[in-house]
């Protein structure tokens, strides 16, 4: 069965500490990954996404994840998280065959920045 | 501005009493698409549109109903709501279903039902 996991459900941090969250995907094909961010009462928004090409993607707000293809992960990393990235973290992945445009999300992970 | 809008954004209503969230874009996307998110769950499809008069179930229909009757719009319909449909729930549309086109979010729609 297609699934994502989230390594961690709860992290907290301070301020200029380095963060990497992690994601594991489980899936009999080939995938796009995508990192999301729902700021508090926010919506959903896109940091970042792979296709293909270069394995290291950059984000916005200085996110940057790494695909690794061998271990099936996507993980997240920011070198130095700020107060401001107090926000829940979903990892998704959508196959790229027979696509009816799912996005299969993992469980989430609240990150709690201190200041 | 492009975006996904979604009315109500709160609403607390009792089992049984039918109701419907609206969801509207504006970004002549084809695609559209509901989801609920759960704690410890993240977020499951529940319908999807291809495009207009296309729909088709996600990961968790029951209790569900959609229409798209414009392209613009993909209505949730909840016939009769149940407790287990507490949840908070998420329209998103995308130029197409294909993986490149991102899709974008609505802000949510908290619903209790007691």
């Amino acid at each position: 069965a297609q699934s994502v996991s989230q390594h961690n459900h709860h992290v907290i941090l301070s301020e200029a500490a380095s963060l990497e969250l992690g994601c594991n995907y489980s899936y009999g094909g080939t995938v796009n990954l995508f990192w999301y961010v729902q700021y508090p009462g926010q919506h959903l928004q896109l940091l970042l996404k792979y296709f293909s090409g270069d394995p290291l993607v950059k984000g916005i707000k200085g996110f940057e994840a790494e695909f690794i293809k061998s271990k099936f992960s996507f993980n997240l990393r920011k070198p130095s998280v700020q107060w401001s990235d107090t926000a829940e973290y979903f990892c998704a992945v959508k196959g790229t065959s027979g696509n009816t445009g799912k996005l299969i999300f993992g469980q989430g992970t609240t990150l709690q920045v201190k200041p | 501005e492009a975006q996904v809008t979604q009315n109500p954004r709160y609403l607390i209503t009792v089992t049984g009493k039918k109701l419907t969230v609206t969801c509207s874009q504006n970004m002549n996307h084809e695609y559209m698409s509901w989801y609920r998110q759960d704690p410890g769950l993240g977020l499951r499809q529940i319908y999807y549109s291809m495009n207009v008069e296309v729909t088709d179930k996600g990961d968790v229909p029951e209790g569900y109903k959609v229409s798209r009757k414009e392209k613009r719009n993909f209505p949730l319909i909840l016939e009769s709501p149940s407790p287990n449909q507490t949840s908070l729930y998420f329209c998103a549309s995308s130029m197409t279903p294909i993986s490149y086109n991102e899709q974008f979010f609505g802000p949510g729609t908290r619903l209790t039902v007691l």
